[in-house]
């Protein structure tokens, strides 16, 4: 079975664009997680979407926002960005809310 | 809020060393307890998880972790590493009040051949 997958897998956007970042899930489940991952740190959540829905929500600004679609692909956009938003973007999949499935990651760098 | 401890940000040993990686928890409630490894360039996976029964669970590649509830602690352990256990180490919490995970900030572990 294939697992998580996400892309692109690097990113180099400028001061001020907006990216999109893609992640499909593990086949079967319907839950999606999105964490930024800054060097040096742990995993920081972002969003987790559950059948379409919002079910959570971290600590980030408005910038960030995602959805999720009937197929239960997701997408994670950030508007405005700033430098400090250079970072690996990690999505987890899960059929079980308490045990998440990541992916590689998408490498973002702002410039 | 909830938030992980790791105690050590890099921890160097020699291949059959035996392994402990120490990690503690703020949250008063049930708590749902993982650790992930992340191997050079690869993604991160899980190594095991804690969710309830035998406080002592084992996963993946001869690790081990005890859940010391009173402690608020959850230690990762192997008694004799070997080279390709050169990682990172992420130890994890979540209560069945919220959905995120919430990540220590890893300790690097790097294994001398």
């Amino acid at each position: 079975d294939a697992g998580v997958t996400q892309s692109p897998t690097h990113l180099i956007k400028t001061r001020g664009q907006q990216v999109t970042l893609r992640c499909s899930p593990i086949s079967g489940h319907k839950s999606v997680s999105w964490y930024q991952q800054v060097l040096g740190q742990g995993p920081q959540f972002i969003f987790q979407y559950y059948e379409k829905e919002e079910r959570g929500r971290g600590n980030f600004p408005d910038r960030f926002s995602a959805r999720q679609f009937p197929n239960y692909s997701s997408e994670l956009n950030v508007n405005a960005l700033l430098l400090g938003d250079s970072a690996l973007y990690l999505c987890a999949s899960s059929g079980n809310p308490y045990e998440q499935y990541f992916g590689p990651g998408t490498r973002l760098t702002v410039t | 809020a909830q938030s992980v401890s790791q105690h050590n940000h890099h921890v160097i040993l020699s291949e059959a060393a035996s392994l402990e990686l120490g990690c503690n928890y703020s949250y008063g409630g049930t708590v749902n307890l993982f650790w992930y490894v992340q191997y050079p360039g690869q993604h991160l996976q899980l190594l095991l998880k804690y969710f309830s029964g035998d406080p002592l669970v084992k996963g993946i590649k001869g690790f081990e972790a005890e859940f010391i509830k009173s402690k608020f602690s959850f230690n990762l352990r192997k008694p004799s590493v070997q080279w390709s256990d050169t990682a990172e180490y992420f130890c994890a919490v979540n209560t069945n009040r919220d959905d995120k995970i919430i990540f220590g900030k890893g300790t690097r572990l790097h294994i001398l051949p």
